[in-house]
């Protein structure tokens, strides 16, 4: 079964501090891995797409890294607008179309 | 604005109600999701549309539960009978063939 795990639940960061949110994933042949972010109370926002081990994606201070297993999304210098719940999220390659969603990471960042 | 638009925003209902949620895709994009998202949790998959046809629907959809495209253009969610179970963040997202999906900001559902 399709499934994607987040670490931490929750993450604390001083201003400035950097970090990386861990996502890990079992699909059964991966199609792409998507990450979002997510405020209180809106729907996700959409951040990255990643396809294949190996690539990268950057924007501004985040930067989202894939491997076979899993995913990071790396935090340098973050700022207090940065406070949010990143999701991850998986689409498998087989027949039928939906995104496996995992529950989140937390990150505050404190001024 | 030219992103997914959910129409409402906010809705309290008494348990036993009907209600019925509206989506409205990005315009080219021909693939529709419903997800469901409760405190603390990630979206939750209910039903997914290729143009007017629903190809794939959640165990997590019961028989209260109804979900249409018409035309292939907006959605509509039904939930019949409503239970304080039921409450939570209902997310429409909508993407161009095999690509990322951009979601709408969600309906809030309180059932009292």
């Amino acid at each position: 079964e399709d499934q994607v795990t987040q670490s931490p639940e929750a993450l604390r960061l001083q201003e400035g501090e950097s970090s990386s949110l861990n996502c890990s994933y079992t699909v059964s042949g991966l199609r792409g891995l998507f990450w979002y972010r997510q405020d209180p109370g809106k729907g996700p926002e959409f951040l990255f797409t990643l396809y294949s081990a190996g690539e990268e994606k950057e924007k501004e201070r985040l930067k989202a890294t894939l491997t076979k297993k899993e995913s990071f999304l790396h935090i340098t210098a973050p700022k207090p607008e940065d406070s949010a719940t990143y999701l991850c999220a998986v689409q498998a390659m087989r027949a039928g179309n939906q995104f496996y969603f995992g529950t989140g990471t937390s990150l505050t960042v404190i001024p | 604005d030219t992103g997914v638009s959910q129409d409402p925003r906010h809705k309290i209902t008494k348990r036993g109600q009907n209600v019925t949620f509206r989506c409205d895709p990005i315009s080219e994009h021909n693939r529709l999701y419903w997800y469901r998202q409760t405190l603390g949790q990630g979206p939750e998959f209910l039903t997914y549309f290729q143009n007017e046809a629903q190809l794939e629907k959640s165990r997590l959809l019961s028989d209260r539960f109804s979900a249409e495209r018409p035309k292939g253009s907006f959605s509509t969610l039904e939930i019949q009978r409503t239970e304080q179970g039921d409450s939570a963040m209902y997310l429409c997202a909508s993407s161009l063939r095999d690509t990322e999906a951009f979601f709408g900001q969600g309906t809030r559902l309180t059932v009292v």
